[in-house]
């Protein structure tokens, strides 16, 4: 069975500086691995995922995650945040078989202070 | 663009009382997926379909059941509602193929008093 554990619940930051949001997996089998954002009172938003190929994945709007299979991990980070990023993030593993049963961490609430 | 669609999005239920949670989607997705949302746990999945006709528990199946009725169709059932089960509750589907990608519904906030 797989896990995802968000190491960070709640994560500080002014704005313009830099920011990492880190997330560990275990899985016995292979995975896709995604990070989805959740604004105030709506659904979650795909923002980056990872299939396969190159290990360091960007979104649009700046952030970026790198798989790291060796430490089973896939850090969020961004160089600089706005305001507006402040939000709730999820990291989640997908197993890559079968009904591809999807599961998410606990979640790391981003506030970016001015 | 409708996508994953939810009904009802605010419901208050009595212990002890049933209700059903209705999923739609119109994105001709294989997977469909419930999950409930509550603070400090993330999403947790409840039931999973990965394809018409078929379903299977998650993480936390005890005191619900679904119903896969149609490829666009996934319900939710509470038979005998809790107040544990106080939560906002999130369908979601994916489409084989499409990198895996969820889409999520909007959410229903149930309160059961």
């Amino acid at each position: 069975a797989q896990s995802v554990t968000q190491l960070d619940s709640q994560v500080p930051v002014f704005e313009e500086a830099p920011v990492e949001l880190r997330c560990n997996y275990s899985s016995s089998v292979s995975v896709y691995l995604f990070w989805y954002v959740q604004y105030p009172n709506q659904g979650l938003q795909l923002l980056l995922k990872y299939l396969s190929g190159s290990t360091l994945v960007e979104s649009i709007n700046g952030f970026e995650a790198e798989f790291n299979k060796s430490q089973t991990s896939f850090h969020l980070r961004k160089p600089s945040v706005h305001i507006s990023d402040t939000a709730e993030y999820f990291c989640a593993v997908s197993e890559n078989t079968g009904g591809f049963k999807t599961i998410f961490g606990a979640g790391t609430r981003l506030f970016v202070k001015a | 663009n409708a996508g994953v669609t939810q009904t009802p999005k605010f419901q208050v239920l009595k212990t002890g009382q049933s209700m059903t949670l209705q999923c739609a989607q119109d994105m001709n997705h294989n997977s469909m997926y419930w999950y409930r949302q509550d603070p400090g746990m993330g999403l947790r999945l409840i039931y999973y379909s990965a394809s018409e006709g078929t379903t299977d528990k998650g993480e936390v199946p005890n005191g619900y059941n679904v119903s896969r009725l149609n490829k666009r169709e996934f319900s939710l059932r509470l038979e005998s509602a809790a107040p544990s089960q106080t939560s906002v509750y999130f369908c979601a589907s994916r489409l084989t193929g499409d990198g895996n990608t969820i889409y999520f519904g909007e959410g229903s906030w149930l309160t059961v008093v």
